[in-house]
């Protein structure tokens, strides 16, 4: 199956200090990716949906100049967590979704980025 | 607006017994819906997918039913295992541009010994 990777797998950082979280799709390329993030016992929330070699589309209430999204290559995304504070800890997610064929609505999520800002 | 709700929001079962996870849904139009097992720390994995002319799918000791016609679905765990301890999450994939997924906030499932 379609795998997606994340790294690093957790991060801790000084309070304004800024933080690159990379996702990566392993077996398939994807077109679209999608950053969710995660506070405990709450359902993910979609941050940003980016597409291969263009802007991200941020969800509203996302700071798009606080939470950089870059989509190079359709192997890979990047979230940048500028000048990071504490009320940005959380659990990251990035989810890529496979155009091929009949699967091509199909997210695979990473196995997710634990950020700690202290 | 498009809402998931899920039901029981916890759940503590005896290893080896059955449970049965609940989802309710409002969201138009439908595509699909997808339950995710989420293991803590962990990004989810999906279990099943249905389509609207899915009522039922499996996957091992995981069965999902769905009823399009009361927007109801359920996810049925046979013969609990300690690993099953998690948190199920059904998402509702809405037919529009950018196939948005509405997420449910989950069901945490604890299986003790």
């Amino acid at each position: 199956g379609a795998v997606v990777s994340q790294h690093p797998s957790r991060v801790i950082c000084k309070s304004g200090t800024s933080v690159k979280i990379e996702c990566r799709s392993l077996d398939f390329q994807a077109t679209t990716m999608f950053w969710y993030r995660q506070f405990p016992k709450q359902s993910l929330m979609l941050m940003a949906t980016s597409n291969e070699g263009s802007k991200a589309t941020y969800e509203q209430g996302v700071e798009k100049d606080k939470f950089l999204i870059n989509h190079a290559s359709l192997t890979l995304s990047t979230l940048t967590v500028t000048s990071a504070h504490p009320e940005d800890s959380s659990f990251y997610i990035c989810s890529a979704r496979d155009g091929r064929g009949g699967s091509g609505e199909t997210q695979y999520f990473g196995p997710g980025t634990r950020l700690l800002v202290l | 607006k498009n809402q998931v709700e899920q039901s029981p929001q916890s759940l503590i079962i005896l290893e080896g017994k059955n449970c049965t996870l609940q989802c309710n849904y409002t969201v138009s139009p439908f595509s699909n819906l997808r339950w995710y097992k989420q293991d803590t720390g962990r990004g989810p994995v999906s279990l099943t997918i249905m389509t609207f002319s899915e009522n039922t799918k499996s996957n091992g000791r995981y069965t999902a039913t769905l009823d399009a016609d009361t927007k109801q679905s359920s996810l049925h765990i046979t013969a609990s295992q300690l690993s099953d301890s998690a948190s199920y999450i059904c998402v509702v994939s809405a037919t529009q541009a950018g196939t948005a997924l509405i997420f449910g906030k989950g069901t945490t499932l604890s299986v003790s010994s």
